[in-house]
């Protein structure tokens, strides 16, 4: 099984800032399969990038991921006040598909 | 519009059963992969388990294996996920989603809902 871990576990930031988020897995991931998604209360989550680097359909470009590996970013270049959330990666080269254990985005 | 309504969710003795449904619309249901994942406080996201397309290849966690059974009825568009022998720690709200292609090994690009899954005495 490939174990996902997310940093920080804790992210403060104010709208306007840039926010980098971090996903290291515990063996490479085949083909760079590996999802960012983010969750708001009373919400579904929302798949935001796929494959890595591809953002998914309707997320705005300041959402941007990279990475290959074992090392994957999640950068927002300009916080806006609905990017406050928690972030999960996950990865889904392989059985079991795994996310890690996310990232709260909070406002300072 | 893609459509993912979830069903079935309750309170539960553990040791008992439930069978949760998914009823999909706005997509064509047999060209892709269906999976459930499970939110609960403590451990955040868990995937619990994906069926393919054609409904031929299934794959489960470890903690759920020989326990709950996915399946799904391409004709009636329909996800299911039988849950059996349930134990206090499958206490979660399970989401239904959808893969973006018809392969497991597909990021999830539409969730339900959600429903809740209570395991309690």
């Amino acid at each position: 099984e490939i174990v996902l871990t997310q940093s920080p576990g804790t992210l403060s930031l104010s709208p306007g800032e840039r926010a980098t988020l971090y996903c290291r897995a515990s063996q490479s991931v085949s083909s760079s399969y590996l999802a960012w998604y983010h969750l708001k209360p009373g919400q579904a989550p929302r798949l935001l990038i796929y494959g890595a680097s591809n953002r998914a359909t309707g997320i705005p470009d300041r959402f941007s991921g990279s990475g290959s590996g074992t090392d994957f970013t999640l950068t927002i270049s300009r916080l806006e006040p609905e990017d406050f959330a928690v972030y999960y990666c996950q990865q889904y080269g392989s059985s079991p598909f795994t996310f890690g254990q996310g990232t709260r985005l909070e406002i300072k | 519009e893609v459509q993912l309504s979830e069903s079935g969710g309750g309170l539960v003795q553990p040791g008992g059963s439930l069978r949760l449904s998914c009823a999909a619309s706005g997509f064509s249901f047999s060209n892709f992969a269906m999976s459930w994942v499970r939110q609960t406080p403590g451990k955040g996201l868990e995937w619990v388990s994906g069926v393919s397309g054609s409904g031929g290849n299934t794959y489960y966690t470890d903690s759920v294996k020989g326990r709950f059974t996915i399946s799904r009825d391409n004709s009636k568009n329909t996800l299911y996920l039988q849950m059996n022998s349930l134990r206090a720690e499958d206490t979660a709200v399970y989401y239904c989603v959808k893969g973006g292609c018809s392969s497991p090994s597909c990021s999830f690009d539409y969730w339900g809902q959600g429903n809740p899954v209570t395991v309690s005495s």
